[in-house]
C-alpha cells in the first residue's frame, strides 16, 4: 500500500471546523482512503473511508482531491472529545491496515 | 453496534509467566481478527491476522511461538504472551472486521501489559 504524509500536530478551538490534511501522491487506483482516530489510552476508532467521491457520515466528512493525491478530513465542529491522533491510511481491498504516525489534534476552549 | 471487548484492561505480572488476553466481538461475527502492539509515543504495529478456524498469519519479526493466537470462534480470539519478559511490556490492541476486506475494523480498548 502507498504511503501517506500528515502533519505531526494541529490545533483547533472548540466549536470551530477542523481540516486535517493528508498527502498520498503515490496512491494507486485500488487504494481506499481510510481515517481512524485514537483517543488517549484507547484503541483506534473508525472515522470514515472513501475511494473517489467525497463522503459524509455523522462523525466527519472526507474530501478527496480530483487527482486523489490528497484528501482532507473535516470535523465540522470540534469538541474537546475530538482531541486525538488522527490516522490517514491507504488500503487496498482485503489488505491490512498499516498505521503511520498520524496527526495529533489538540482542541482548546 | 460493532463493539469489540478486550479483557483484561491491564495486567501486571512477574517475568517468566504467561498472560492470556481475550478479544470478543459482542454484537457481530468477525470474519477476521487482528492483533496490534503499541509502545509509548509510537504508532500501532500489526502483529498478526487471524481467521476463524485457521492458523494466524504473523508479521515479519513477530515470534509465533511467543505470541500464541487462537481464533476458535467467530466472536473470540485470544493472544497468549508466553514466558513474558519486561521487553514485552506494551499496549496490546485487538480489532475485528465483518465480512469483506474493505469493511471498517472495530477495535477493542486495549490491554496494558506490564512485566516486572
Amino acid at each position: 500500500d502507498a504511503k501517506t504524509t500528515q502533519p505531526n500536530s494541529m490545533e483547533s478551538n472548540e466549536e470551530e471546523p477542523v481540516h486535517l490534511p493528508c498527502n498520498h501522491s503515490t496512491i494507486s487506483g485500488t487504494d481506499y482512503i481510510h481515517w481512524y482516530r485514537q483517543l488517549p489510552s484507547q484503541g483506534p476508532e473508525y472515522v470514515i473511508h472513501g475511494l473517489t467521491s467525497n463522503v459524509n457520515n455523522r462523525m466527519a466528512s472526507l474530501a478527496i482531491a480530483e487527482d486523489r493525491k490528497s484528501s482532507t478530513l473535516i470535523l465540522h465542529r470540534a469538541t474537546l472529545r475530538d482531541a486525538a491522533v488522527y490516522y490517514c491510511i491507504l488500503k487496498v481491498w482485503g489488505n491490512k491496515l498499516t498505521f503511520g504516525t498520524g496527526t495529533q489534534l489538540k482542541v482548546e476552549l | 453496534g460493532a463493539v469489540v471487548s478486550q479483557h483484561p484492561s491491564w495486567v501486571i505480572c512477574k517475568s517468566g509467566t504467561s498472560v492470556k488476553i481475550e478479544c470478543r466481538s459482542l454484537d457481530f461475527q468477525a470474519t477476521t481478527m487482528f492483533w496490534y502492539r503499541q509502545f509509548p509515543k509510537q504508532s500501532l504495529m500489526l502483529m498478526a491476522t487471524s481467521n476463524e478456524g485457521s492458523k494466524a498469519t504473523y508479521e515479519q519479526g513477530v515470534e509465533k511461538d511467543k505470541f500464541l493466537i487462537n481464533h476458535a470462534s467467530l466472536t473470540l480470539s485470544t493472544l497468549t504472551v508466553t514466558s513474558a519478559h519486561p521487553e514485552d511490556s506494551s499496549f496490546y490492541i485487538c480489532s475485528a472486521r465483518i465480512g469483506d476486506g474493505n469493511q471498517p475494523q472495530h477495535f477493542g480498548d486495549g490491554t496494558r501489559l506490564s512485566i516486572l
